[in-house]
């Protein structure tokens, strides 16, 4: 079945340096990602649309240059959390949107933590 | 704007009982319903994926329907395992207004199966 791996699983960073998440799809093309944050206790924020070849498409309210997205190929896509604060500690979690049912396969989440 | 609500928040039940888990959505114009399981601390696991065109789908000992013109969503799971405790999500594929191409979540219930 359609797998969508994540990376790293946990990371821990100090402020003020940057931290890059990788998502990517291993069975299947995905031309649309999807990253999500999602705080303690709550339901999934989506943060932003990421499609191959061009640029993302953030949600209200999210900060395009704190959270960089590079979708450079049809399996991987990347989240970089720019000058990182403690404020930005949460678990962000990618998705991949299968082409043949429009199904969402969800990678294993990142937690991140900035001290 | 797409709301989904899920009901019952909670849901603490002895092992062997089967149970009923509830979603709702307020536009009918969604392409897909998709039910999930969240462990703590990790990504979503796709349990079922309901067409706008189909009416159920069964794997094992999880059943989920929809009634698009109600705006409803069931997931049942018949003689619940300590195993099935976890957070349930479900999420709707809008198929139309300012949500067009998203997942809209609901707040998720959050299963207790008692040994």
């Amino acid at each position: 079945g359609a797998v969508v791996s994540q990376h790293p699983s946990w990371v821990i960073c100090k402020s003020g340096t940057s931290v890059k998440i990788e998502c990517r799809s291993l069975d299947f093309q995905a031309t649309t990602m999807f990253w999500y944050r999602q705080f303690p206790k709550q339901s999934l924020m989506l943060m932003a649309t990421s499609n191959e070849g061009s640029k993302a498409t953030y949600e209200q309210g999210v900060e395009k240059d704190k959270f960089l997205i590079n979708h450079a190929s049809l399996t991987l896509s990347t989240l970089t959390v720019t000058s990182a604060h403690p404020e930005d500690s949460s678990f962000y979690i990618c998705s991949a949107r299968r082409v043949v049912d429009y199904g969402y396969t969800f990678g294993s989440g990142t937690r991140l933590t900035v001290v | 704007k797409q709301e989904v609500t899920q009901i019952p928040a909670a849901l603490s039940v002895p092992e062997g009982e089967n149970l009923v888990l509830n979603c709702s959505f307020t536009d009918s114009a969604i392409y897909n319903l998709q039910w999930f399981r969240q462990d703590p601390g990790k990504g979503l696991t796709s349990l079922l994926l309901i067409q706008s065109s189909q009416r159920e789908q069964t794997s094992g000992r999880l059943n989920a329907s929809l009634d698009k013109s109600s705006g409803r969503s069931t997931l049942y799971i018949a003689a619940s395992q300590p195993g099935d405790s976890a957070t349930y999500l479900c999420a709707g594929l809008n198929a139309g207004g300012t949500s067009y191409g998203k997942l809209t979540f609901g707040q998720g219930t959050i299963l207790t199966v008692h040994p």
